[in-house]
């Protein structure tokens, strides 16, 4: 059975930074792609960040870009995503999530974590 | 950037009952349009992808149509686990993108 595991929100100020992490089981975790995905009552599902199974491209959402940064270690069935300059807007339930192909591009999510919260505020 | 509509907002049905959501794209995402379920506090639930190809463990009551910029999510008979929220996302072009979800309630 796949499970994925965030870890890392909480509370932060606005400008400051914040790592999550992900860890995997129950799956071949370096055959796939994987990304985030964050949740707001007021935007909905919004795609994130992915990466595809050994880092080789990743792709971020506009807003994200240059702000955070996705990774994985694939000796730890882990994801990250570093998060830096953080907003009020990035406050969302930050889910893992895993692709069903190697590349990240064109993706549905067919397992989900059960998310990690991030508050921005001062 | 592809806008999906999801319609209506809200459904209010019966135990019982068909079901039928509808997703409209903003332009053609071909066939790859996947459907998701979310239930209070827990994650989204993958139920179809590729517009009609079932999920694993999904039950036959969910099926899924259509191609282009129009879909269709039907479940032929409401089940009381059935009432949550429904999301569509595509997976055509970047970036990634969903619905704004459907949620269907117990008349």
């Amino acid at each position: 059975e796949v499970q994925l595991v965030e870890s890392g929100g909480g509370l932060v100020h606005p400008g400051r930074s914040l790592r999550l992490s992900c860890a995997a089981s129950g799956f071949t975790f370096d055959d796939y792609a994987m990304h985030w995905v964050r949740q707001t009552p007021g935007k909905g599902l919004e795609w994130v960040s992915g990466i595809d199974w050994n880092s080789g491209t990743k792709g971020y959402a506009e807003s994200m870009q240059g702000r955070f940064t996705i990774s994985r270690d694939n000796a730890k069935n882990s994801l990250y995503l570093q998060m830096n300059s953080l907003t009020l807007d990035d406050t969302a339930l930050y889910y893992c999530s895993k692709g069903p192909f190697r590349g990240w591009t064109h993706n549905y999510f067919d397992s989900w974590g059960q998310g990690t919260l991030v508050t921005v505020s001062s | 950037e592809i806008v999906l509509t999801q319609s209506p907002a809200t459904l209010s049905l019966s135990p019982g009952e068909r079901a039928t959501l509808s997703c409209r794209a903003s332009h053609s995402v071909s066939d790859y349009l996947a459907w998701y379920q979310q239930k209070p506090g827990q994650a989204p639930r993958l139920l179809i992808f590729d517009a009609s190809n079932r999920a694993t463990g999904i039950p036959a009551r969910f099926s899924g149509s259509g191609s282009g910029t129009d879909f269709t999510l039907t479940i032929s008979s409401l089940e009381p686990e059935d009432f949550a929220v429904y999301y569509c996302q595509q997976r055509n072009n970047w970036p990634l993108s969903f619905g704004g979800g459907t949620k269907v309630e117990i008349k």
